[in-house]
């Protein structure tokens, strides 16, 4: 069992407003990431960190912005949540193998 | 660089059936292969990995793939599919040198039916 965690793993919130989805793990894993899936839809990765203080964008443009300030932990946040943003965003761990978390399902009015 | 296919986007198949999921790679560099399966509303579960070793790779839920290098494809299968079967199923490639991103194929659907 990944030891990986999301929260929230719901969210429904106004256009405007500035979000932080929280990833932490406790396996030790230098490499985390963040993916975008819209339902029933291919991952997009769309940051990555090898290490702390150390962010990579991904493959697919966003208007998200993460951290890694310590080992365990990978905010990403959304400074102006929009309609657009609506999606569900998985937060992964790498050490040997890939484990995710189980999502922060996002929806924007 | 590396990219993954799979080619089914949906397969329907009855319980107790066996089913098999394609999955097909490219790679200028020898690679690592996963298989993830995803449940509604949750993250993704890894179904079973190639990292080395032998070809065939058996993983939970009674699920397995062979590695096949020369057809540069990584295909899963189980000999009896049960209901709760039925969900998302990802595969996946990481290069075994260069940058640690991994990169997922569109994914298959699997209903399984009663």
């Amino acid at each position: 069992e990944a030891d990986i965690y999301q929260t929230p793993r719901y969210l429904v919130i106004g256009t405007g407003k500035k979000i932080t989805l929280e990833c932490s793990q406790t396996m030790g894993h230098d490499k985390m990431y963040w993916y975008q899936q819209d339902p029933g839809m291919e991952l997009h990765l769309i940051h990555y960190s090898y290490g702390v203080n150390s962010t990579e964008k991904g493959d697919l443009s966003s208007e998200s912005t993460v951290s890694r300030i310590r080992t365990e932990h990978f905010p990403l946040t959304l400074e102006s949540a929009r309609p657009s943003h609506t999606s569900q965003y998985l937060c992964a761990s790498t050490g040997e193998t890939q484990y995710f978390g189980p999502g922060t399902r996002l929806l924007v009015l | 660089a590396q990219s993954v296919t799979q080619l089914d986007s949906q397969v329907p198949v009855f319980e107790e059936a066996p089913v098999e999921l394609r999955c097909n790679y490219s790679s200028s560099v020898s690679v690592y292969l996963f298989w993830y399966v995803q449940y509604p509303n949750q993250g993704l579960q890894l179904l079973l990995k190639y990292l080395s070793g032998s070809t065939l790779v058996k993983g939970i839920n009674g699920f397995e793939a062979e590695f096949n290098k020369s057809q540069t494809s990584f295909h899963l299968r189980k000999p009896s599919v049960h209901i709760s079967d039925t969900a998302e199923y990802f595969c996946a490639v990481r290069g075994i040198t260069g940058t640690y991103k991994y990169i997922f194929g569109t994914g298959t659907r699997l209903k399984v039916l009663a």
